[in-house]
């Protein structure tokens, strides 16, 4: 979905290294999220955020940070990257309709290799 | 969020309705049936959601059973680019927006 991006959308690390994934949104959406996907898996939730002022960890939140620099900015950080951190990472955003279902758009996604 | 069992995979012939199973034997009555679908590593895609009614939209058909403990996933004429993972997904409405994804049903339309 071109209203949620995400950059770099490939990147290969080495061991150790801190790595930061950005996501911008254009949906004026006050809630994001950060995904990762092993192969053959679904996806597991790492953070998540319901307004700038507001994070919370996911399922998987060790070895991760993140930052709500803004509404539409969420980024994921790995401080000292490693190789069972190689995944593919989705963001995504929602709004929120109480009449209505609270679908997510998710970006693209950021494939991380962690060597 | 109660648990979803979906078939890993299944085949379907192009132009064809494709019929997805879910069964979420311990849903709530609270909770929403969503389901999303996943082209090739892409991110995942919404497709239609309910809760006791059945539901059309312009993807799909969902038709949930009157004791909601399945649900059916309809895409009436399968192309081959509804080729992905569809997810069944059962939450409660409003509950943070969280997603809890399982394997998914792995739907190949072959011409």
């Amino acid at each position: 979905d071109a209203d949620v991006t995400q950059t770099p959308r490939n990147r290969i690390t080495k061991t150790g290294k801190r790595i930061m994934l950005e996501c911008s949104q254009t949906k004026g959406h006050d809630r994001m999220y950060w995904y990762r996907q092993d192969p053959g898996l679904g996806l597991r939730l790492i953070y998540y955020s319901f307004d700038v002022k507001d994070i919370n960890k996911g399922e998987i939140s060790d070895g991760y940070s993140v930052s709500r620099q803004a509404q539409a900015k969420f980024s994921l950080s790995l401080e000292s990257a490693i190789p069972n951190q190689t995944a593919l990472y989705f963001c995504a955003t929602s709004g929120v309709n109480r009449l209505s279902g609270n679908e997510q758009f998710f970006g693209p996604g950021t494939r991380l290799t962690v060597l | 969020d109660a648990k979803t069992t979906q078939p890993p995979s299944m085949d379907c012939a192009e132009g064809r309705a494709a019929n997805l199973p879910c069964n979420h034997s311990t849903i709530s009555g609270n909770e929403y049936v969503y389901w999303y679908r996943q082209i090739h590593s892409q991110g995942p895609q919404y497709i239609i959601h309910g809760l006791k009614n059945n539901e059309t939209n312009e993807m799909a058909s969902l038709i949930i059973t009157e004791d909601r403990k399945s649900s059916t996933l309809i895409l009436p004429h399968a192309t081959l680019r509804d080729t992905a993972v569809y997810y069944c997904i059962v939450r409660v409405n409003n509950a943070g927006n969280m997603l809890t994804f399982g394997g998914g049903t792995r739907l190949m339309v072959k011409p």
